[in-house]
């Protein structure tokens, strides 16, 4: 079973700039998360979907962070403009209450730089 | 909001040695404890988690973790260390009732392993 898949791995830009991160979870699980990993720190949670909706959003920066996943599978995280201090690696995860789950399952991340 | 407490960002043991990585977590309800492994451009891993009324926990690779109410402790072991082990470790809690929900994660310790 292929695991969570996150592009692109790496990414450079300078600041002001757009970027736009892409995430497919694993096959099936109906809610997927995006997390924040600042450099020597602990993930934060951004955004928690289940299926199509937001469901808890209230850590995701809204005056220049978007998420969206408009079909309840893939789902995108952007920024726009970006900042110096958004160089974190960005984390989803995802999960399925089905057959009993309740483990949340992480793609290798985002490594975001901003010059 | 829960809050995980890891002592020692970098913990180093001889190959054999005992591993032992602290967490603890300050919430008046116990809530439900993970640990997570990242190794190197990886996702997360869960090592493993407490939900039950059992306080000794056994997870993947050999470690396992006891929770005591007490000391609002779950501290990670491993008997003996292999150079495998090398990674850093992640304490998490959530919320009790809910193991995908937000997970809030501590800052991490970095252990590394000595031939």
């Amino acid at each position: 079973e292929a695991g969570v898949v996150q592009s692109p791995r790496y990414k450079i830009i300078e600041k002001k700039q757009p970027v736009a991160f892409w995430c497919n979870p694993i096959s099936g699980h109906n809610t997927l998360y995006w997390y924040l990993q600042n450099l020597g720190q602990g993930p934060e949670l951004l955004i928690r979907y289940e299926n199509e909706e937001a469901v808890d959003d209230s850590q995701l920066p809204k005056d220049r962070f978007s998420a969206e996943r408009l079909k309840g599978v893939d789902s995108t995280l952007k920024i726009q403009p970006a900042e110096l201090g958004d160089s974190a690696v960005y984390l989803c995860a995802s999960s399925t209450r089905d057959s009993g789950g309740d483990e949340q399952f992480f793609g290798p991340g985002t490594r975001l730089t901003v010059l | 909001a829960q809050s995980v407490t890891q002592l020692g960002s970098h913990v180093s043991v001889s190959e054999g040695a005992l591993v032992l990585l602290r967490c603890n977590y300050s919430s008046s309800v116990p809530p439900y404890l993970f640990w997570y492994v990242q190794y190197p451009n990886q996702g997360l891993q869960l090592l493993l988690k407490y939900t039950s009324a059992a306080t000794l926990v056994k997870g993947i690779n050999g470690f396992e973790a006891e929770f005591k109410k007490s000391e609002t402790s779950f501290h990670l072991t491993k008997p003996s260390a292999h150079m495998s082990d090398a990674a850093e470790y992640f304490c998490a809690a959530s919320v009790r009732g809910s193991t995908l929900g937000r997970l809030y994660f501590g800052r991490g310790t970095q252990l590394t392993v000595w031939p």
